[in-house]
């Protein structure tokens, strides 16, 4: 399955609210996570189901989505989430894929 | 503290074998399905291989199939990535996760550097 995120780049002010596209080649039904990755880190679980937030995510973090769509939105972007951020599918494996990712700048 | 540490990367010539560890601190591992994940320099991420909790199901990326092979000793609680015939386009940043079920990555380190040049 050939995840598709878009845009590749985001410029979005601080305070201002961004949103992220997935593209699933088929349905995956709502079996997507998020993940965010900061230079030189790890990435960082943001979202599994689609729309639940892991452990200690804050709420400004949102999912939607299912089958072939899905987004993430910042609602209120703060300096720490200018970030990389992938989707990953975990509906048919293997393998498990991710989308190329979207930068968030400034 | 890092729960997830990775070690073994370093610098290694096309062809060659390298072996990466991965030690796990603060929870056992025993029950817990663990993967290799690589991020090659600039670019997105790309899973490489999955171990179920006993090791009984192993699964790789074509990518790597036939050349590299995953392990674990739970009384370590380690997993390991044994990577032969290696190429250039190997070279990337790996990193080792915790996997909820086989489903996503919950939890990774912080990732060793493989590069494979002449």
């Amino acid at each position: 399955i050939v995840m598709t995120q878009s845009p590749v780049t985001l410029s979005v002010s601080p305070g201002e609210r961004a949103t992220l596209s997935c593209r699933a080649s088929q349905s995956i039904r709502r079996n997507l996570a998020w993940y965010q990755q900061k230079p030189g880190q790890a990435p960082k679980l943001l979202i599994y189901g689609a729309s639940t937030r892991a452990a200690s995510i804050p709420a400004r973090f949102s999912g939607s989505g299912s089958e072939t769509e899905f987004t993430l939105t910042i609602s209120s972007l703060q300096s720490e989430d200018f970030a990389v951020y992938y989707c990953q599918q975990y509906d048919n494996w293997p393998p498990w894929t991710f989308g190329q990712g979207t930068k968030v700048e400034i | 503290q890092a729960l997830l540490v990775e070690s073994g990367g370093g610098v290694v010539h096309p062809a060659r074998s390298l072996t990466l560890s991965c030690t796990v601190s603060a929870f056992g591992i025993s029950s817990v399905t663990m993967a290799w994940v690589r991020q090659a320099p600039g670019k997105g991420l790309e899973w490489v291989s999955l171990i179920s909790y006993d090791g009984t199901d192993k699964y790789y990326a074509d990518s790597v199939k036939g050349r590299f092979n995953i392990s674990r000793d739970n009384s370590k609680n380690t997993v390991y990535l044994h990577m032969n015939s290696l190429r250039p386009n190997d070279t990337a940043v790996y990193f080792c996760a915790k996997m909820k079920l086989a489903l996503y990555f919950d939890l990774w380190g912080q990732g060793t550097l493989v590069t494979v040049s002449s």
